[in-house]
């Protein structure tokens, strides 16, 4: 299996607080992404990374900011938590581009 | 822009019987289509690609495709279901001329087995 650890796994927290979650990687792949799964949207992109410090928004980006400082790490914060980001969170990676591995999920409850 | 919709949001097989899962899209350029297999608490995992080339494409787990240019299709079939096929599965479309970040995933189909 390819190593891509999330975590936290599983977060309940209340509107208005910032979140971070946390993609790690050991694979040393180039690209990282971040989804959001939500029932009958399919996985809808936030934000991805081409490289340390390089990232770009997907169709979902709003309220969500990332960071890339080393190539494992992938962090995706919600600045300030809304009822409307409870998802599941799903993080890829990919060395060629198209997304591969998945990690198993951070299930987000924004009360 | 691309679109995909998978046909039947829940379809159940007999084990042993065949598995076919539709996918249709639409693209203004030629496609690259995808199939993804998500097991239960799970991340997805791909299962199979076209990108050029041959029309029917074979993936993991004895799955197979077919792009058909002329029905904007790209179905997903199994000739024997397995009890270990159970699982959602999304079908997913990228314009030819763009990057991966255009990966547009359609709202799954969830394949019950039935013993």
């Amino acid at each position: 299996d390819a190593g891509i650890t999330q975590s936290p796994r599983h977060k309940v927290t209340e509107t208005g607080t910032p979140v971070t979650l946390r993609c790690h990687q050991t694979e040393n792949h180039r690209y990282m992404y971040w989804y959001r799964q939500d029932p009958g949207h399919g996985l809808r992109l936030i934000h991805y990374s081409y490289g340390v410090k390089d990232t770009d928004k997907g169709e979902v980006s709003d309220g969500y900011s990332v960071s890339r400082s080393k190539t494992e790490d992938f962090l995706l914060t919600l600045e300030s938590a809304t009822s409307s980001q409870t998802s599941v969170y799903f993080c890829a990676i990919s060395e060629e581009g198209i997304p591969q591995h998945f990690g198993d999920g951070t299930r987000l409850s924004i009360l | 822009a691309q679109s995909v919709t998978q046909l039947g949001s829940h379809v159940s097989v007999s084990e042993g019987a065949l598995v076919l899962l539709r996918c249709n899209y639409s693209s203004s350029v030629p496609p690259y289509l995808f199939w993804y297999v998500q097991y239960p608490n799970q991340g997805l995992q791909l299962l199979l690609k076209y990108t050029t080339g041959a029309t029917l494409v074979k993936g993991i787990n004895g799955f197979e495709a077919e792009f058909k240019k002329s029905e904007t299709s790209f179905h997903l079939t199994k000739p024997s279901a397995h009890m270990s096929d159970a699982a959602e599965y999304f079908c997913a479309v990228r314009p030819s001329n763009f990057g991966n970040e255009k990966l547009t995933f359609g709202t799954g189909t969830r394949l019950t087995i039935i013993p």
